[in-house]
């Protein structure tokens, strides 16, 4: 058990849809990254944010959005949703950005 | 931007016996390369890294070893057991550079047989 929780584990919703994947990173770590796991396209950065503040955007479609709150737990909400962002959703955290990085469990998205 | 190529995508090795995983990365500029293994349905877990100013790091049975030069990086198991068998990804990121993204290669599952 790496300490960052994610929530929900599984979620299945209709194209065109909206879902919001919640992440709690381990105590004390400042640093959340939000990775997409894919068959075709592997494990893929989307999205860093340190002690609230946006610090690298990596492959994220603008129809994904995250944001890391003063308690720095975050959130990665993906709209209008396509049976192509079926994947595995990881979020993992680090104590300062140069650090390791721990992964959480992942939630595991399915559009249907 | 980065890319990391990982060979094998599949390795089957006899319990016992050892095990290694290759990885090439482009930008001359990474100076930190972790290994993580995902076990089915879990997330990746880290299970060593190495930065760039380090030639070799060895954690019991795993060891990491990297060429500057040759911009490649590998990974060790010996003894292997059972317990082993698991997705292996290396990746590899660029600390100084303000963004500590990770670039993955594409993973090697392995297989240990008893």
């Amino acid at each position: 058990d790496s300490g960052v929780t994610q929530t929900p584990k599984h979620l299945i919703t209709a194209t065109g849809q909206r879902v919001t994947l919640r992440c709690s990173p381990r105590s004390g770590d400042l640093s959340v990254y939000w990775y997409q796991q894919s068959l075709d396209q592997g494990l893929q950065f989307l999205i860093q944010y340190y002690n609230g503040e946006e610090r690298a955007k990596g492959n994220i479609l603008e129809r994904f959005s995250a944001q890391q709150f003063p308690d720095l737990h975050s959130e990665l909400n993906l709209s209008s949703l396509e049976l192509g962002d079926s994947a595995l959703y990881f979020c993992a955290s680090s104590v300062a950005p140069h650090n390791e990085q721990f992964f959480g469990p992942g939630t595991r998205l399915t559009v249907l | 931007g980065e890319n990391v190529e990982q060979h094998p995508s599949t390795l089957s090795v006899q319990e016992g016996d050892s095990a290694v995983i290759k990885c090439t990365y482009s930008d001359s500029a990474s100076n930190y390369f972790p290994w993580y293994k995902q076990e089915l349905g879990k997330g990746p877990q880290l299970i060593i890294d190495i930065r760039s100013n380090v030639g070799e790091k060895k954690d019991q049975r795993i060891a990491v070893t990297l060429n500057k030069t040759a911009k490649h990086f590998s990974l060790h198991i010996t003894e292997t057991q059972p317990e082993d068998s698991a997705v292996y990804f290396c990746a590899a990121s660029n600390e100084a550079s303000g963004n500590e993204k990770l670039t993955f290669g594409t993973g090697t599952r392995l297989t240990i047989i008893p």
